[in-house]
């Protein structure tokens, strides 16, 4: 079954104890997204990968690292976590189609963190 | 900046009625557009999209939305709402390897 799996599903952890939210996707895509949801603001997105080694920021990357370092794996990682970074978290994927962009986007399931 | 506007936070319709629920986008040339929806702990669903072509695009569950590039608007449209369709709504532009998302609306429908 094609999908997007990130984990934990839920996470709570204290005030700078560093963590990683894992995503996997066995579609062959090659764009993958994290983004935050917060009430009344929508999805944000935090950084992108347009292929393996290839990231960028998004609209809100600040406190946030990731890496891709396999074409499906694109873990998020937060060094030192903060309050303000409580929200639920989505990763999705979508295929690149050259001079065309990109298509829809595959999302996970979600993450709800918490920081205390 | 792009950026994509949905001014209704929420909406109430009762089952049967008809629902538009508005989008418009911030953006020099027609960008990809999308429309998803949440339902409550859930992961969000793809309803349609619109690249080119025809303006009036159909979806799943029913739903069909019309791009008016002089608008700059993407609304989304169903002509009888049913007590499921009540989540949260998401307009979406893509442009230069980005995405943007409106804040989303949610609906909520009475019996």
């Amino acid at each position: 079954e094609a999908q997007v799996t990130q984990n934990p599903r839920y996470l709570i952890t204290v005030t700078g104890k560093k963590l990683t939210v894992t995503c996997s996707q066995n579609m062959n895509h090659e764009y993958m997204s994290w983004y935050r949801q917060d009430p009344g603001l929508g999805l944000r997105q935090i950084y992108y990968s347009m292929n393996v080694e290839v990231t960028d920021k998004g609209d809100v990357p600040e406190g946030y690292k990731v890496s891709r370092k396999e074409k499906r794996n694109f873990p998020l990682i937060l060094e030192s976590p903060s309050p303000n970074q409580t929200s639920l978290y989505f990763c999705a994927s979508s295929p690149f189609l050259g001079d065309r962009g990109l298509y829809e986007q595959y999302f996970g399931p979600g993450t709800r963190l918490t920081v205390t | 900046a792009q950026s994509v506007t949905q001014p209704d936070i929420h909406i109430t319709v009762s089952e049967g009625a008809s629902l538009e629920l508005r989008c418009n986008y911030s953006y020099g040339a027609t960008p990809y557009l999308f429309w998803y929806v949440q339902s409550p702990g859930q992961g969000l669903q793809l309803l349609l999209k619109y690249f080119s072509g025809d303006t009036l695009v159909q979806g799943i569950k029913g739903f069909e939305a019309e791009f008016k590039r002089s608008q700059s608007s993407f609304n989304l449209r169903k002509p009888s709402v049913h007590w499921s369709d009540a989540a949260e709504y998401f307009c979406e532009i893509y442009n230069f390897n980005k995405f943007y998302f409106g804040s989303g609306t949610k609906l909520n429908v009475k019996p």
